[in-house]
């Protein structure tokens, strides 16, 4: 497995204003993905956070609403642009191992409340 | 129909007892598959992956799986109440994408 690290935690930001989540690894890892968890629903994928090129998203999820950056091998960024209280979710990075069984493991979240 | 499907629940369970949990997936070529528990408040815990026809055990868990049905299961023998938790099934296709689905979830109660 890895140790994921993402922050914040938490954070209660104002609509309009954007937030920035980070997330580091301890490991090179293959394939990063960012999901986002609604209130009482299961994980929804908005990226893939592709090495050294632009992010692959998924129906429903664009760029310029979703930035994401990968500028190596163990460390994304996605940031909530303009953000509107639709947008209070859980984040969460998560990646897959290189060499391993192509399990996925993830982050412990970001908890995000847009007021 | 959705790509992951699981029974909300919740679902039940005395203590001592076996919690069966099931998942159906619509992609035929879908390979690998997984089982995560996701306490309240936390993140997914992956918690067993299957990748072949069969039967496979792990201390109290056992996950089934049946590609000609496109069905995963997972059994929890001996249910405890710290089982009670939110169960998410995942697959996982071999496209230029390699991403995992997840299904919405079933909760599970363990009851003393």
């Amino acid at each position: 497995s890895a140790v994921i690290s993402q922050k914040p935690s938490r954070d209660i930001c104002q609509r309009g204003t954007s937030l920035t989540i980070q997330c580091q690894v301890d490991s090179q890892v293959t394939m990063m993905f960012w999901y986002r968890q609604q209130p009482g629903q299961s994980l929804t994928l908005i990226a893939t956070a592709n090495q050294g090129s632009e992010a692959t998203y998924e129906s429903g999820f664009v760029i310029d609403k979703f930035p994401i950056s990968r500028p190596n091998l163990t460390f994304s960024t996605l940031t909530v642009s303009n953000m509107s209280p639709e947008d209070s979710s859980i984040y969460l990075c998560s990646v897959e191992v290189s060499g391993g069984n192509t399990e996925a493991f993830f982050g412990q979240g970001t908890r995000l409340t847009v007021v | 129909q959705k790509e992951v499907e699981q029974n909300s629940g919740p679902l039940s369970v005395p203590e001592g007892a076996i919690a069966s949990l099931n998942c159906t997936y619509s992609d035929r070529v879908s390979q690998s598959f997984f089982w995560y528990r996701q306490y309240s408040g936390k993140s997914p815990e992956l918690i067993m992956s299957i990748y072949s026809n069969g039967d496979k055990e792990d201390g109290r868990f056992t996950a089934q799986l049946n590609k000609a049905s496109q069905y995963v299961s997972l059994l929890i023998r001996d249910s405890q109440p710290s089982d009670s938790a939110t169960y998410l099934c995942a697959v996982k296709r071999y496209s230029s994408a390699s991403k995992i689905i997840f299904g919405s979830g079933t909760r599970l109660s363990i009851r003393p």
